[in-house]
């Protein structure tokens, strides 16, 4: 069985600053990786995804996540916060390749942007 | 394209009332997921469809939760009775199968009195 850790349920940062969300999950095999964005009283969003090729992924919203294996890691990082990125972020996995495609989701973290 | 779409998006009810959440899927997904969302539990899975087919309803609650998908485009979400316990946000989402990624809607948020 999968597990997603989010390291962290709030984080605050200063406008302008770095926007670092760490993500931690155990899979028997690489699986695929998500990151969602909620907004207060809307549904999860898509930022992106990582299924096989570059490790590095580039989101909307200047969003990006990197993913290492050895590491076992799928970090969302923004260099640049701005007040409207105040929001939930989810991280989430799948098996690759099985047909079970259900999404484990991390508990997910809260950013709130310092003017 | 539209999205996906959840009806009603509020719903304040009285406890033992039955409750009716309704959910349209994207065109050409054929995979189905109910979620719950409170501030105690987070996110939690209730069952999923894959072609129409339930697949997994570990995370229903209890007997008064029921699902269907009545055609590949539609599903509705029932609790009878509903208690006070159920009040949530309601979530529904969809995906192609295989390609990993959910889309979801904009949820429907019970209360239940």
């Amino acid at each position: 069985a999968q597990s997603v850790t989010q390291l962290g349920s709030h984080v605050s940062v200063s406008e302008g600053a770095l926007v670092l969300l760490r993500c931690n999950y155990s899979s028997s095999v690489p699986p695929y990786l998500f990151w969602y964005v909620q907004y207060p009283n809307q549904g999860l969003q898509l930022l992106l995804k990582y299924t096989t090729g570059a490790t590095l992924v580039k989101g909307i919203n200047g969003f990006e996540a990197e993913f290492k294996k050895s590491e076992t890691s799928f970090h969302l990082t923004k260099p640049s916060a701005h007040m409207s990125d105040a929001a939930e972020y989810f991280c989430a996995v799948s098996d690759r390749g099985a047909n079970d495609y259900k999404l484990s989701f991390g508990a997910g973290t809260t950013v709130t942007v310092r003017a | 394209d539209a999205g996906v779409i959840q009806s009603p998006r509020h719903e304040v009810t009285e406890m033992g009332q039955e409750v009716t959440l309704r959910c349209k899927l994207i065109s050409g997904h054929n995979s189905l997921f109910w979620y719950r969302q409170t501030m105690m539990r987070g996110l939690e899975l209730l069952i999923y469809f894959n072609n129409n087919v339930p697949i997994d309803d570990s995370g229903m609650p209890e007997d008064r939760f029921s699902a269907k998908m009545p055609n590949a485009s539609f599903s509705t979400l029932k609790i009878q009775p509903s208690e006070p316990r159920d009040s949530a946000v309601y979530f529904c989402a969809s995906s192609l199968q295989g390609a990993g990624e959910q889309y979801f809607g904009p949820g429907t948020r019970l209360t239940v009195t």
